[in-house]
């Protein structure tokens, strides 16, 4: 266990549909990001949050958003879902911005499938 | 751009045979490079950092060296339970506040017994 919790880990839903899903970081740390990672691509960056602001935009789609709450859990909204969008979505965490000596770290992933 | 390219994209050895996976990678300005282990449906495992060329760090069978232009993972007899993705990723300058990271698409390791 990485100390980083995704929920939900697997999820099923048809096109055009609005998703959420769900990470709380490990203990102490106040950054967030999240990845997509697909079967042809590597791992894409989405976005970041550290300490509730967001801190730096990747390549995400004006669908989806996300937000950092008090508690520092984030959620990433995904929202008129296409077949395209099917993949592993990451989330990782650290305790400053930006990766340090020891990296991200990252929880298990929620597998999305569209159809 | 920042560009990390990883290779062989598929690597299938026999147990004991050792190998070598290279990372090569242009960044401006590389503040770190990093390896990292991925089990199927599972979140990458953190395995290394390097910082400058001419480091090296070692982790039981594994082995990460840096150069300018590119990163070895050299692992030296490999056992099945070696067998996953393991990828490369820079971190490059710092822009708008955010320090850039670029992952490789992986090189995919079966170990066979």
């Amino acid at each position: 266990d990485s100390g980083v919790t995704q929920t939900p880990k697997h999820l099923i839903t048809a096109t055009g549909q609005r998703v959420t899903l769900r990470c709380s970081p490990r203990s102490g740390d106040l950054s967030v990001y999240w990845y997509q990672q697909s079967l042809d691509q590597g791992l894409q960056f989405l976005i970041q949050y550290y300490n509730g602001e967001e801190r730096a935009k990747g390549n995400i789609l004006e669908r989806f958003s996300a937000q950092q709450f008090p508690d520092l859990h984030s959620e990433l909204n995904l929202s008129s879902l296409e077949l395209g969008d099917s993949a592993l979505y990451f989330c990782a965490s650290s305790v400053a911005s930006g990766l340090g000596p020891n990296g991200y770290t990252f929880g298990s992933g929620t597998r999305l499938t569209v159809v | 751009e920042d560009q990390v390219t990883q290779s062989p994209e598929a690597l299938r050895l026999q147990e004991g045979e050792s190998s070598s996976l290279n990372c090569s990678y242009t960044v401006s300005g590389l503040r770190g490079l990093f390896w990292y282990r991925q089990d199927p449906g599972k979140g990458p495992e953190f395995l290394f950092t390097l910082y400058s060329a001419g480091e090296e760090k070692e982790k039981e069978r594994l082995k990460a060296t840096l150069t300018k232009k590119e990163s070895f993972l050299h692992i030296t007899a490999p056992k099945p339970e070696d067998s996953a993705t393991y990828l490369c990723a820079v971190q490059g300058l710092r822009s708008g506040g955010y320090q850039k990271v670029t992952f490789g698409t992986g090189t995919k390791l079966q170990v066979i017994p």
